[in-house]
């Protein structure tokens, strides 16, 4: 059974800061992953999805990378900013469905 | 441009009342899911369909039904409302290669 874990639960920045959100699965016969930001009492919005042949996707200040073999992703935020506050999913779509386990997220707050 | 469209969006149940989540999607994705997420918890998946006329048991199916008639439409059925089915929920969608697309939510509240 796949398993996602997000390290850590919480983290609280300064603005500007770079910093580095870790999500780690058990099974690596994954098709893709795909970050989540997740406004308080709002729906998920996709930020990047990363193929299982790729090794890294970017969009303006995210980055984010895929090492399948040792099951491990990270999301780096550049220059971060207090709208960038949110909780952070990451999600493995493996066979069977394409079915999609979560991890429990990275709740992140920027301050001014 | 409406994407995955879910209604409603709050919801106060009554225990042993049922209900219907409703949810259309405009992508013509044919893999569709229902999701519940409970407070400090990942999302869980309560059933998913990869096609009209098929769907399939989650890892979280007891107390809830579907049925996907058309490619657009994947209704969750509750029955019986209990207060442990407090959650929110959210369909989703999928494009394969385009990764899932996710609807605004229904926050139920069962008392």
């Amino acid at each position: 059974k796949q398993e996602v874990t997000q390290i850590p639960a919480a983290l609280s920045v300064p603005e500007g800061e770079n910093l580095v959100l870790n999500c780690s699965f058990t099974d690596s016969a994954i098709y893709n992953l795909q970050w989540f930001r997740q406004d308080p009492g709002k729906g998920l919005t996709s930020l990047l999805l990363i193929q299982s042949s790729q090794r890294e996707q970017t969009s303006g200040r995210l980055n984010a990378s895929l090492d399948k073999s040792s099951g491990r992703s990270t999301l780096y935020i550049a220059a971060s900013q207090p709208g960038d506050s949110a909780t952070y999913l990451c999600a493995v779509k493996t066979g069977g469905g394409n079915k999609l386990t979560f991890g429990t997220g990275t709740q992140l707050k920027v301050e001014l | 441009n409406a994407g995955v469209t879910q209604t409603p969006k709050f919801r106060i149940l009554k225990i042993g009342q049922s209900m219907t989540l409703q949810c259309t999607q405009d992508m013509n994705h044919n893999y569709m899911y229902w999701y519940r997420q409970d407070p400090g918890m990942g999302l869980k998946l309560i059933y998913y369909s990869v096609g009209a006329g098929i769907t399939d048991k989650g890892e979280v199916p007891n107390g809830y039904n579907v049925s996907r008639s058309t490619t657009e439409d994947f209704p969750l059925r509750l029955e019986l409302a209990a207060p442990s089915q407090t959650s929110v929920y959210f369909c989703a969608t999928d494009g394969t290669l385009g990764g899932a697309f996710f609807g605004q939510g229904t926050r139920l509240t069962v008392v």
